[in-house]
């Protein structure tokens, strides 16, 4: 398994620019976990979806961020406009449902700059 | 409200030593899982051990074990003989069973002395 890829995994975009992050979770996973780690406040979490359905997306800090999850493959997060303090590693995570013991898998993250 | 909590932003340990990196949560659930998740330099996330609310033991794996004391709420990480290797960042984590949420704690940097 290729395990949950995010695209692209670096990305300098200049404030005002929309900015789209990209992430395939790993292949029978129904959730999956939008994730923001900054040095103050370490790894929060943004929004999550259960079997493509957004579940709860308190930790999207405004409204010029957005998630989709058109399909059980694909997951988008969106940041319109991009300001410098959106400057962060976006992470993407999946796993099964069910059980209490069962872990999040990453992808490798996308370093977010925004100029 | 649901809360992860490790009070140490950064350690330094010499090589060979054991170390004890701290969590505690809150949670009004009662059947919940705790992570411990690493963070090497290179960036990408590695899962190190789990420990449920119902369980009796301590977890272990390997070189890591889980001190979980359920009505302190904590779940500290200990890991023995520390390598070099061992440096990085350390995230401890809980998922709920009531809706699958998985939270994570701000984390504590490990430094490994030689």
């Amino acid at each position: 398994d290729a395990g949950v890829i995010q695209s692209p995994r670096h990305e300098v975009t200049e404030m005002g620019q929309e900015v789209t992050l990209r992430c395939k979770p790993i292949s029978g996973h129904d959730y999956l976990f939008w994730y923001r780690q900054t040095m103050m406040r370490g790894l929060e979490l943004l929004i999550y979806f259960n079997n493509n359905v957004p579940i709860d997306d308190s930790g999207m800090p405004e409204d010029r961020f957005s998630a989709k999850m058109p399909n059980a493959s694909f997951s988008t997060l969106k940041i319109q406009p991009s300001e410098p303090r959106d400057s962060a590693v976006y992470f993407c995570a999946s796993s099964f449902s069910g059980r209490v013991n069962t872990e999040a898998f990453f992808g490798q993250g996308t370093r977010l700059t925004v100029v | 409200a649901q809360k992860i909590t490790q009070t140490q932003p950064g350690m330094f340990v010499q090589e060979k030593e054991a170390v004890t990196l701290d969590c505690t949560y809150d949670t009004s659930d009662p059947s919940y899982g705790l992570f411990w998740y690493k963070q090497p330099s290179s960036g990408e996330m590695i899962f190190l051990i789990y420990q449920g609310s119902y369980d009796q033991q301590n977890a272990t794996e390997g070189r890591y074990s889980l001190n979980f004391q359920k009505a302190r709420k904590s779940a500290n990480l200990v890991i023995s003989a520390s390598q070099l290797g061992d440096s990085a960042m350390y995230f401890c984590a809980m998922r709920m069973n009531r809706d699958d949420k998985i939270i994570f704690g701000k984390g504590t940097r490990l430094h490994i002395l030689p």
